[in-house]
């Protein structure tokens, strides 16, 4: 199984609503990854867990909020979205956070409306 | 800091013919350098990668690149596309080590005419 799994496929929100969205990998890795991605833009990286904990925050503002609950599964909630956070979030999962295989493999991506 | 330029907004080539897509990367040192693909609503997909060796490297899809120091270059070929390789193509690089960092370029997208 070499497949990042990605739930929902497309999510409309309203900027009160709280929703989150749901990855899961089964190939053992032990980093996983939030991407955001706008139109014709590539990723940018949000956030980095590395053995289940949170190595890397890139300044992404405190309405996304990610969970590790254990090394197969990521979770990103979100709360109080503008219009602007509606992208493309992708998530992504490697061996090892600090191998140089530098593979990562992506999830087909939730594609997030805020209205 | 690293950086990727991909010259290249948009590139149309006709099915058949061959296809090169251009990448420069700005490093230190001599970094980790791929490329990844993405279908229309897709995630990415990795085509290939450098770390070390042999400056040609073959990746999936009968995609080829190669690594050239003196031009801070890695230049995506494909002798032969297919309507299929349409899609954006990422190249990106990642320090020496820890992929966390992996920064890309701006992508090229590649559409393909009969």
């Amino acid at each position: 199984d070499t497949e990042v799994t990605q739930t929902p496929k497309h999510l409309v929100m309203g900027m009160t609503n709280k929703k989150s969205l749901k990855c899961e990998q089964h190939m053992g890795h032990r980093a996983m990854y939030w991407y955001k991605q706008k139109a014709k833009k590539p990723p940018e990286l949000m956030f980095v867990y590395s053995y289940e904990k949170l190595s890397i925050n890139e300044s992404v503002p405190s309405r996304f909020s990610p969970e590790c609950p254990n090394s197969s599964l990521l979770n990103l909630h979100l709360h109080a979205l503008q219009p602007e956070d509606s992208a493309l979030y992708l998530c992504a999962s490697s061996q090892d956070q600090g191998s140089p295989s530098g593979e990562l493999f992506f999830g087909e991506g939730s594609r997030l409306t805020v209205l | 800091a690293q950086s990727v330029t991909q010259p290249d907004i948009h590139i149309t080539v006709s099915e058949g013919a061959s296809l090169e897509l251009r990448c420069n990367y700005s490093y230190g040192a001599t970094p980790y350098l791929f490329w990844y693909v993405q279908s229309p609503g897709q995630g990415l997909q990795l085509l290939l990668k450098y770390f070390s060796g042999d400056t040609l490297v073959q990746g999936i899809k009968g995609f080829e690149a190669e690594f050239k120091r003196s031009q801070s270059s890695f230049n995506l070929r494909k002798p032969s596309v297919h309507w299929s390789d349409a899609a954006e193509y990422f190249c990106a690089v990642a320090p020496f080590f820890g992929n966390e960092k992996l920064t890309f370029g701006t992508g090229t997208r590649l559409t393909i005419i009969p």
